[in-house]
């Protein structure tokens, strides 16, 4: 089975610190993705990469910056940490050539005080 | 952006009624389509991976079916149970390979 882990279920951080929230896969997935869901608004793309060292801006990545230094490990990086970022963050990943079925971690909710 | 729209929002059915949901997503430039279901407090899961018009999936008391030229699916869930409480979410893949998700369905089933 496909296991992606996040580091934390629950961060609460205040205004204007750095944030790190990791994602890691075991499958050895090429592509990785970092969404946000908030109510009413569904689940939303921040950031995605096709391979170490390589990202591509998504929907939404305005605030958020994104590190792929080995191919199972994928960080989201909130720089300055402001409170309309509180929302539950989700990672995915997903083999390249597949049907494109991505796995998901179980999310972080983080709150921003 | 692909728009992809889901109906209804939200859904109350009791035990053992059938139900179904619909999701609409631009026919041009279609690569595949994909319903995932989101229990609370799980990952959300693949349910169905859609490619072809016309296609028919079925996994148990769930089935989907696909309209690429029209642009829409729907999923039924037949007898519903309780434990078919969830956030059922459709999602269009781009040309990325990326997807673009729809904001669901939320359906809550009484016993």
């Amino acid at each position: 089975d496909v296991k992606v882990t996040q580091s934390s279920r629950y961060l609460v951080k205040r205004t204007g610190e750095k944030v790190f929230l990791e994602c890691v896969q075991d499958m050895d997935h090429e592509n990785m993705f970092w969404y946000r869901q908030d109510p009413g608004l569904g689940l939303r793309l921040i950031y995605f990469s096709y391979d170490v060292k390589m990202k591509e801006k998504g929907d939404i990545p305005e605030g958020y910056s994104v590190s792929r230094e080995k191919k199972e490990r994928f960080s989201l990086i909130l720089e300055s940490a402001s409170t309309n970022q509180t929302s539950m963050y989700l990672c995915a990943s997903l083999a390249r050539g597949s049907s494109y079925e991505q796995y998901f971690g179980p999310g972080t909710r983080l709150t921003v005080t | 952006i692909l728009n992809v729209e889901q109906s209804p929002q939200s859904l109350h059915v009791q035990e053992g009624d059938s139900t179904n949901f619909t999701c609409s997503f631009p026919s041009s430039n279609f690569y595949a389509l994909h319903w995932y279901r989101w229990e609370t407090a799980k990952s959300p899961e693949a349910l169905f991976v859609m490619t072809l018009n016309g296609d028919e999936k079925k996994k148990g008391r769930i089935s989907a079916t696909l309209n690429t030229k029209e642009g829409y699916s729907y999923l039924y869930i037949k007898g519903s149970q309780p434990e078919d409480s969830a956030t059922y979410l459709c999602a269009s893949v781009r040309s990325q390979g990326n997807l673009i998700f729809g904001k669901g369905t939320k359906l809550s089933v009484k016993p």
